[in-house]
């Protein structure tokens, strides 16, 4: 069975301090890996796919197989980036995403 | 490009009633996906709809039904409503491959 792992329910850092958001992950196949951002009163968005390696916000994500982890990073964190993050798994197989159980980032003036 | 298109936004039923929630996803998107989020179990996978077929069904019970229709457009129906339903449910829209799903506003039911 797949799993998500977000350790961290709450994050708070400073304006321009770097943030990281753990994600570690359980699967037996290969992993297809996301991260969704919800800010507040808004939906649910995509904000970022590990397939394509890509920086979104200034935020990046590495996949490390080795350590089952999908770490989002940032390296000077903006207050518009207070918002709830999931890390989610893409089962092909099923054709379903798990999520995470979320973490809420706050980022402080 | 219109987004995912979820209605009613928010529903207030009894216990016992029944629910039905529509979707209409991205113009082009054939992959429907259903999620239920509430405080307690978070995220958790319903349903999945390709092309008016279900794909794949997650851990709920039997009173969680759906379909999905030729324009995409899909419902999920709820019967015998218990307090527990209370949550927001959750659409989501995709091309049927893997580039992640488009999520809707969601609907918001409250069983009382």
């Amino acid at each position: 069975a797949q799993r998500v792992t977000q350790p961290e329910k709450l994050l708070s850092v400073f304006k321009g301090a770097p943030v990281e958001l753990k994600c570690n992950y359980s699967y037996s196949g290969s992993p297809e890996l996301f991260w969704y951002v919800q800010y507040s009163r808004q939906r649910l968005q995509l904000l970022l796919r590990h397939i394509s390696r890509e920086s979104i916000k200034g935020f990046t994500a590495d996949l490390n197989k080795g350590e089952t982890s999908f770490h989002l990073k940032k390296p000077f964190a903006q207050e518009e980036d207070s918002a709830m993050y999931y890390c989610a798994l893409f089962s092909g197989s099923a054709r379903q995403l798990t999520f995470g159980s979320g973490t809420q980032l706050t980022v402080l003036p | 490009k219109a987004g995912v298109t979820q209605t009613p936004r928010y529903l207030i039923k009894t216990r016992g009633q029944q629910v039905t929630l529509s979707c209409s996803p991205i113009s082009g998107h054939r992959s429907v996906s259903w999620y239920q989020q509430t405080p307690g179990q978070g995220l958790q996978f319903l349903f999945e709809y390709f092309s008016e077929t279900q794909r794949n069904k997650g851990n709920f019970p039997g009173r969680f039904s759906g379909r999905q229709f030729s324009n995409s457009r899909s419902e999920m129906n709820v019967s015998t409503l218990e307090l527990g339903d209370s949550a927001l449910y959750l659409c989501a829209s995709g091309t049927g491959e893997n580039y992640g799903y488009t999520f809707g506003s969601g609907t918001r039911l409250t069983v009382v």
